[in-house]
């Protein structure tokens, strides 16, 4: 258990569908981030969110839309995904101060099928 | 970032230690060499980090050499639950963490 959890661990949804994947942390920490995670392939930074504010967004096709409310909650809302989009979608957290930036606790993921 | 360079597996028998190398010939000075790993298709997980000096943790311990180009990621005693994808990354203050492929590491009865 790292703090940080996600819902739902698992989701299934057809490439017209409208879904939401949540992470909230309670750590108390001031960044959160996504990542995606293909089959075979390395973890890739999705976005980065600081206080709140986006502050990376790493080409990230629009079908994918973030949310940060606060600095406890981030979703990821996701609309007319394509099947090469299926992935484990992660979600961290970490501490930024203004010397630096501390280690990232990650989630458990959600794996994602788009049929 | 500076880019990171791992083998791509290993095997390690149980109890014995394991010794995982990573070569960051161009790290810069106010760069930190990170380890995490992921355990089939959970979350990465951080185990330590380290600037100049070697480090230990309750999982771990990091020596980094002296002109930094390189450090090794020891597991005292490998159990079968260590058994991971192990990430050596290289990131400066900011909070921009760049994954490659890892060394998949193998514990073997």
């Amino acid at each position: 258990e790292t703090g940080v959890t996600q819902t739902p661990r698992h989701l299934v949804m057809g490439m017209t569908n409208k879904k939401s994947l949540k992470c909230e942390q309670h750590l108390g920490h001031n960044a959160m981030y996504w990542y995606k995670q293909s089959a075979k392939k390395p973890l890739e930074l999705m976005f980065v969110y600081n206080f709140k504010e986006q502050t990376e967004n790493n080409s990230v096709p629009s079908r994918f839309s973030p949310e940060c409310p606060n600095s406890s909650h981030l979703f990821l809302h996701l609309h007319t995904l394509q099947p090469e989009d299926s992935a484990l979608y992660l979600c961290a957290s970490s501490q930024v101060m203004a010397g630096g930036t501390y280690e990232q606790y990650f989630g458990p993921g959600t794996r994602l099928t788009v049929t | 970032d500076a880019k990171t360079t791992q083998p791509p597996s290993m095997d390690c028998a149980e109890g014995r230690a394991a010794n995982l190398p990573c070569n960051h010939s161009t790290i810069s000075g106010n760069e930190y060499v990170y380890w995490y790993r992921q355990i089939h298709s959970q979350g990465p997980q951080y185990i330590i980090h380290g600037l100049k000096n070697n480090e230990t943790n309750e999982m771990a311990s990091l020596i980094i050499t002296e002109d930094r180009k390189s450090s090794t990621l020891i597991l005292p005693h490998a159990t079968l639950r260590d058994t991971a994808v192990y990430y050596c990354i290289v990131r400066g203050n900011n909070n921009d963490m760049r994954f490659g492929a890892g060394t998949r590491l193998t514990v073997k009865p």
